[in-house]
């Protein structure tokens, strides 16, 4: 079946930007009718929804952090990342890449996660 | 966008039915979909759709929805059941979780 794992780095400064990447196995990031998304989880704090994208390229974005964030798809390398730019001490968190299903007009919930990779902003 | 409210936590005995809240003013018009999420692990999809439960789930979760409010039960908890839930929604314009119950079975 489908699984998702999250890389990137483990830290990143103060002003810089995070970028984390979402690679995609046991099936092709482009078939059937998903979506990919980000979400991130603080310690000790609850679920963030970041953002998704369908590999139609359409995206919806977090209102809260739309100024700062770009998730992209490459399908060639069966694979999503997300760019959160001007980071701060309130980014650090758990960030974990997920699939949906459904589409673009009528998204459906999110049924496979990754294991999720821990990003600290930190000088 | 739009707020969806859990409360903070539920406690049950062993075998006693547990009953988790999310309520939403959109969520007449959208499916709600819950995630159990133990310590220091990934989350996992338990309800879909209002009511529906992914195979490899146990029958004791179920799920309903009715007007502003979604209810995950739980029927005859077990220990192993003590975890962090949150209910999650989504329309066209993104999604949103509530802020998560922590179930506590003892």
């Amino acid at each position: 079946q489908v699984q998702l794992q999250e890389s990137g780095p483990g830290l990143v400064k103060p002003s810089q930007t995070l970028s984390l990447t979402c690679t995609v196995s046991g099936g092709s990031i482009s078939s059937g009718s998903y979506y990919w998304s980000w979400i991130r989880q603080p310690a000790g704090k609850g679920l963030e929804w970041i953002g998704r994208i369908y590999t139609s390229g359409s995206t919806n974005y977090n209102p809260s952090l739309k100024s700062r964030v770009t998730i992209s798809v490459d399908t060639s390398k069966n694979q999503f990342s997300l760019k959160l730019s001007s980071v701060t001490a309130a980014d650090t968190a758990v960030y974990y890449c997920a699939r949906g299903s459904g589409s673009y007009r009528v998204p459906l919930g999110m049924d496979v996660w990754g294991q999720g990779t821990t990003v600290t902003v930190s000088s | 966008s739009y707020e969806l409210t859990q409360p903070p936590s539920v406690s049950v005995s062993p075998g006693q039915t547990a009953r988790i809240t999310c309520s939403g003013d959109a969520l007449p018009k959208k499916y709600a979909y819950w995630y159990q999420q133990k310590s220091g692990q990934a989350p996992v999809l338990v309800i879909y759709e209002d009511s529906k439960r992914p195979s490899g789930i146990p029958e004791r979760f179920s799920g309903s929805s009715s007007g502003t409010m979604a209810t995950l039960t739980i029927s005859g908890a077990q220990v192993e059941d003590e975890a962090d839930y949150y209910c999650y929604s989504t329309d066209s314009s993104g999604g949103v979780f509530g802020g998560g119950t922590k179930l506590t079975v003892l």
